[in-house]
């Protein structure tokens, strides 16, 4: 079983500030997979990161998998209430039994 | 687009009582999941199944039961309900996860309270 370990786990801040959290384990992955909980609802895939060091963006939302493909970090520019929720990183492919994080719940304050 | 339907929505249950949660997927996905979320721990997973007719355990499978006997389907049975079950079910369903980062669907969640 993968472990991963997400910080911090809740994160408070006002509309228009930016923030990053951060998905670490001790294992190596072939890639890493960001979702997004609403509250009352099921999670929804954000974004995988396959190579070691790459950098994705959506919108204001940046992720990046580190040069160990051990770590990955998920930041947010300008917050906007929107973005409120659970965010959860997942093993990508190459498991059966997946292991979700713990997630960092966020909620923007407008 | 169904995608992954979850039935019932709510349901209450006394201690004892049993009762068997539905997921149902329109998408011919081959591997379905079940977890388990409570505050502040995450999604745990229960059960999981990479095919018609097969299921394993996850991290948390006790006091659980699982068949996966049409591909669309997979059903969580609790046959003796206790309160520490009561949480939000998930079930997820994706194409592959064996070789390729094909992402879990999930359902909108059971919420189930036992007392």
């Amino acid at each position: 079983t993968q472990l991963l370990e997400q910080s911090p786990q809740f994160l408070s801040i006002q509309e228009g500030e930016n923030l990053t959290v951060y998905c670490n384990s001790s294992s190596v992955f072939s890639s890493l997979q960001w979702y997004r909980q609403e509250p009352g609802e099921g999670p929804v895939l954000l974004v995988t990161v396959v190579t070691g060091g790459e950098v994705k963006k959506l919108k204001r939302l940046t992720f990046q998998f580190g040069d160990a493909r051990k770590d990955s970090s998920l930041h947010i520019t300008a917050a906007q209430p929107g973005d409120t929720g659970l965010y959860l990183c997942a093993p990508g492919g190459g498991y059966q039994k997946v292991t979700f994080g713990t997630g960092t719940k966020l909620q923007v304050i407008p | 687009n169904a995608g992954v339907t979850q039935t019932p929505k709510f349901r209450v249950l006394k201690t004892g009582q049993s009762m068997t949660l539905l997921c149902a997927q329109d998408m011919n996905h081959e591997y379905m999941y079940w977890y388990r979320q409570d505050p502040g721990m995450g999604l745990r997973l229960i059960h999981y199944s990479v095919g018609e007719g097969t299921t394993a355990k996850g991290e948390v499978p006790d006091g659980y039961n699982v068949s996966r006997l049409k591909k669309q389907n997979f059903l969580l049975g609790l046959e003796s309900a206790a309160p520490s079950q009561t949480s939000v079910y998930f079930c997820a369903s994706s194409l592959d996860r064996g070789y390729s980062n094909q992402p879990q669907h999930f359902g909108d969640g059971t919420r189930l309270s036992i007392l």
